[in-house]
């Protein structure tokens, strides 16, 4: 069984703070994907990495930045949280670039 | 652009009803298709998908999905609805272009007893 998880479940910090998401696979994936899921929007694309140290901007990347250092780890980087990116964090893997993506718990942030 | 449609963002149905979760998509080339599921507080959990073959797929816990080209939609359906079906239900399909998914908004299902 494919096993992605998210370093935390819920998270709260104050705006303009530095906030970390982790997010590891077990199955070796090359793809690895950040959404946030905001009620009536669905699932958006904020970034994704089809190699280490490889990545490329997804919908909506602003505020947002990414590192992969490792094939299994993928992080998700709020270099200055703000109200608005209150939202649920999605991390998905894949082993192809079109094939089905394997997702985390996902962690449910909020920033005050 | 290509886009992903999933008709009523809520469907309310009895148990034992069928359940019928409409998608609709716009791609250039035939797409992968994929239906998820969403539970309170969890991840999404793949339901089916349609890729190459078959176009009638059938995936986990009763459901199944058809894919018709000609109609560019890949509607899901249970023939007999259950409570513990009631959850959020996403439409995905694959860009034409990169990597990732395109993902519908959602529809949640709520099933009444």
């Amino acid at each position: 069984d494919v096993k992605v998880t998210q370093s935390s479940r819920y998270l709260v910090k104050r705006t303009g703070e530095k906030v970390f998401l982790e997010c590891v696979q077990d199955m070796d994936h090359e793809n690895m994907f950040w959404y946030r899921q905001d009620p009536g929007l669905g699932l958006r694309l904020i970034y994704f990495s089809y190699d280490v140290k490889m990545k490329e901007k997804g919908d909506i990347p602003e505020g947002y930045s990414v590192s992969r250092e490792k094939k299994e780890r993928f992080s998700l980087i709020l270099e200055s949280a703000s109200t608005n990116q209150t939202s649920m964090y999605l991390c998905a893997s894949s082993l192809s670039r079109v094939g089905e993506q394997y997702f985390g718990p996902g962690t449910r942030l909020t920033v005050t | 652009a290509q886009s992903v449609t999933q008709l009523g963002s809520h469907v309310s149905v009895s148990e034992g009803a069928l359940v019928l979760l409409r998608c609709n998509y716009s791609s250039s080339v035939p797409p992968y298709l994929f239906w998820y599921v969403q539970y309170p507080n969890q991840g999404l959990q793949l339901l089916l998908k349609y890729t190459t073959g078959a176009t009638l797929v059938k995936g986990i816990n009763g459901f199944e999905a058809e894919f018709k080209k000609s109609e560019t939609s890949f509607h899901l359906t249970k023939p007999s609805a259950h409570m513990s079906d009631a959850a959020e239900y996403f439409c995905a399909v694959s860009r034409t272009a990169g990597t990732a998914l395109i993902f519908g908004k959602g529809t949640t299902l709520s099933v009444s007893s």
